[in-house]
């Protein structure tokens, strides 16, 4: 079935140094994988995404990666700041014309000034 | 702000009631999703609707219904209500609903059944 596997469930880092989060998907039709971060009592927010004609992506401070033969990614954040402390979720979205997302358990960054 | 709107923000309720939650999603956006966000199960996908028909249907209890109109608002119905159906629903949109297609979240209804 679909699902996704992401590690770790906490993470506290110092702040200037960098954060890396893991997801494995089931799904081998997957092809799109969003990354969003989620603050206290509010809506995820979309940060980064990949699709799977891609390797890697970066933007800013937060890049993801993606190894398809081991449906595999990750999210790796850089010179984290104390903003940056949330809950993230990746997820993973099959090809086809439907939408459905398949999130991650997430996982709670705690950025420590 | 994502554009997409949700109402009401909190609602408060007893077991066995019948509740309403209404999204509209962003400007040109068709397809419409819900999601359920409760401490122990996470983000859960509900269903999708695209320009007013069910495109995908997730583990989405027989209690629950929703449907998209032609204006391209969303509602969920939640019925017979339990004390475990007390979580967040958000409602996202896209402009197509297929892969590859960005999600944008609305704030959410904070659901509490007493």
């Amino acid at each position: 079935g679909e699902n996704v596997e992401q590690h770790p469930s906490t993470l506290s880092v110092q702040e200037g140094d960098s954060a890396v989060i893991k997801c494995t998907y089931s799904d081998s039709a997957s092809n799109y994988f969003p990354w969003y971060k989620q603050e206290l009592g509010k809506r995820p927010q979309l940060i980064i995404d990949i699709r799977s004609n891609v390797g890697e992506k970066k933007d800013q401070r937060i890049a993801v990666t993606l190894n398809k033969t081991a449906k595999h990614f990750s999210l790796h954040i850089t010179e984290t700041q104390p903003e940056d402390s949330a809950v993230y979720f990746c997820a993973a979205k099959r090809s086809g014309n439907t939408g459905k997302l398949i999130f991650g358990q997430g996982t709670t960054l705690q950025v420590k000034p | 702000d994502s554009g997409v709107t949700q109402t009401p923000k909190h609602l408060i309720t007893a077991t066995g009631q019948r509740v309403t939650l209404r999204c509209s999603p962003r400007s040109g956006d068709l397809s419409v999703y819900w999601y359920q966000q409760s401490l122990d199960q996470g983000l859960q996908f509900l269903i999708q609707y695209y320009n007013g028909e069910e495109r995908a249907k997730g583990n989405i209890l027989e209690r629950f219904s929703a449907q998209q109109f032609p204006d391209l608002h969303s509602e969920l119905n939640l019925s017979s209500l339990e004390l475990g159906d007390s979580a967040l629903y958000f409602c996202a949109s896209s402009t197509l609903g297929g892969a590859g297609d960005e999600q944008y979240f609305g704030p959410g209804t904070r659901l509490t059944v007493t």
